[in-house]
């Protein structure tokens, strides 16, 4: 069993459209982050939220974190093709020293 | 801007052999960390290290593993002896500002 939930694993969209990326959890978390990870390095932080029902943009990235702290979704405005790549969400659990659990990651293909 | 760095980009090595992949994390983080990744599947913790000392393992961290902060400044993972199923990207992370801060990892390749 997954402690994060990512859904969908695999998006494949034409350039323009809008979309949406979920993390879910039965746990709560203490920060949530999200990654973008490129074909052979490691993921680049995008944002970390911490606070329930934050909401925080990145450019055409908007990022929320669920009022309980279970779950967060990160929106792509007018995908480009430049936003293609791994989306991968991580948390860190309520207490304890921080360690941080991956989700399986969403692969994203924007089509020009 | 701070960045966690590790080295070699790439290793191989034969089957049975010991490998040590190097990390120097971001200076005034205290917590670290080592990931792995097979090809196509998701980020794994092996190991977190706070303080000189383990704090959590995985499952994946067997006997066979080993971390080390040996002056301060650089954190290893040594494998003693490689098996073929150890073949991934490794990467090495710190803790600080609420959110984990990557290497750019190195991939392992056992032949």
């Amino acid at each position: 069993t997954q402690l994060l939930e990512q859904s969908p694993q695999f998006l494949s969209i034409q350039e323009g459209e809008n979309l949406t990326v979920y993390c879910n959890s039965s746990s709560v978390f203490s920060s949530l982050q999200w990654y973008r990870q490129e074909p052979g390095e490691g993921p680049v932080l995008l944002v970390t939220v911490v606070t329930g029902g934050e909401v925080k943009k990145l450019k055409r990235l908007t990022f929320q974190f669920g009022d309980a702290r279970k779950d967060s979704s990160l929106h792509i405005t007018a995908a480009q093709p430049g936003d293609t790549g791994l989306y991968l969400c991580a948390g860190a659990l309520s207490g304890g020293y921080q360690k941080v659990t991956f989700g399986i990651g969403t692969k994203l293909q924007v089509i020009p | 801007e701070p960045e966690v760095t590790q080295t070699p980009s790439h290793q191989v090595t034969q089957m049975g052999q010991e490998v040590i992949l190097r990390c120097v994390p971001i200076s005034n983080h205290l917590y670290f960390y080592w990931y792995r990744q097979i090809l196509g599947q998701k980020v794994e913790f092996l190991v977190s290290f706070y303080n000189n000392e383990i704090s959590e393992k995985s499952e994946i961290f067997d006997d066979q593993f080993s971390v080390e902060r040996p002056d301060g400044s650089n954190f290893t993972l040594k494998i003693r002896s490689t098996k073929l199923e150890d073949s991934a990207m490794y990467f090495c992370a710190s803790f600080g500002q609420g959110a984990a801060f990557f290497g750019q990892g190195t991939r392992l390749t056992v032949v």
